[in-house]
């Protein structure tokens, strides 16, 4: 398929333990950006990388949160020690440089921490 | 204060008829607006970019108002399959950061 894929889709973990979020933009698009999105909530910008530079992270929560693109196209996020809080939906994003206002969105992962 | 507020809902609203929703911004630097939509346990859409003259694509029309740092959305004829989220989403072109409304959720009922 031709659009943003994410993997796992669905993931339970126990407090305290890490994961690890996948993401697969669209070809050719050079900027990815995650999101965290609560229930009943937008997307809120997590870090954005403009090929495999992260040029913002600001939105991390804490050093718990690490993001990488070290081949300018899939990117992974990891949560370590994850805790209640983390539980959310976290979505990939990516957008062409000739269309930077549209963001094409993968389906998310589904994290929830017991 | 939230940067961009938007009406939770739900608004329930019969089949066919107009529908609208507002959204407010707080940055008077904001730049470009967009409408995205969501369905439920989907990922957003993109909608419609928002114009300062207004814009119209077919049964949607997106209204801007910078004085008033406001934003609306008007549905013409509403199908069943509009039931979703409506989200408000603004950007300061100096920024590529596209900052979010919680959503207006749409319940269209037949």
């Amino acid at each position: 398929g031709a659009g943003v894929s994410q993997s796992p889709r669905y993931k339970v973990a126990k407090r305290g333990q890490d994961v690890a979020l996948r993401c697969d933009p669209i070809s050719g698009h050079v900027s990815l950006f995650w999101y965290q999105q609560a229930l009943g909530q937008g997307p809120e910008f997590l870090t954005y990388f403009q090929n495999e530079a992260q040029l913002d992270k600001s939105g991390l929560p804490s050093d718990r949160f690490f993001a990488e693109r070290p081949e300018g196209s899939v990117s992974t996020l990891k949560i370590q020690r994850t805790q209640q809080e983390d539980s959310a939906v976290y979505l990939c994003a990516s957008s062409s440089p000739f269309s930077a206002h549209e963001q094409y969105f993968g389906p998310g992962t589904r994290l929830t921490v017991t | 204060r939230k940067e961009v507020e938007q009406d939770p809902g739900p608004f329930n609203v019969p089949e066919g008829a107009t529908v609208a929703f507002n959204c407010t911004y707080s940055n008077s630097a904001s730049q470009s607006f967009f409408w995205y939509r969501q369905d439920c346990r989907k990922e957003p859409k993109l909608l419609m970019s928002v114009y300062s003259s207004g814009n119209e694509d077919g049964r949607f029309t997106a209204q801007l108002n910078r004085a008033s740092q406001y934003i609306s959305l008007l549905i013409r004829d509403s199908k069943l399959s509009d039931s979703a989220t409506y989200l408000c989403v603004v950007r300061m072109d100096s920024n590529y950061q596209l900052i979010w409304g919680a959503g207006t959720k749409l319940i269209i009922k037949p």
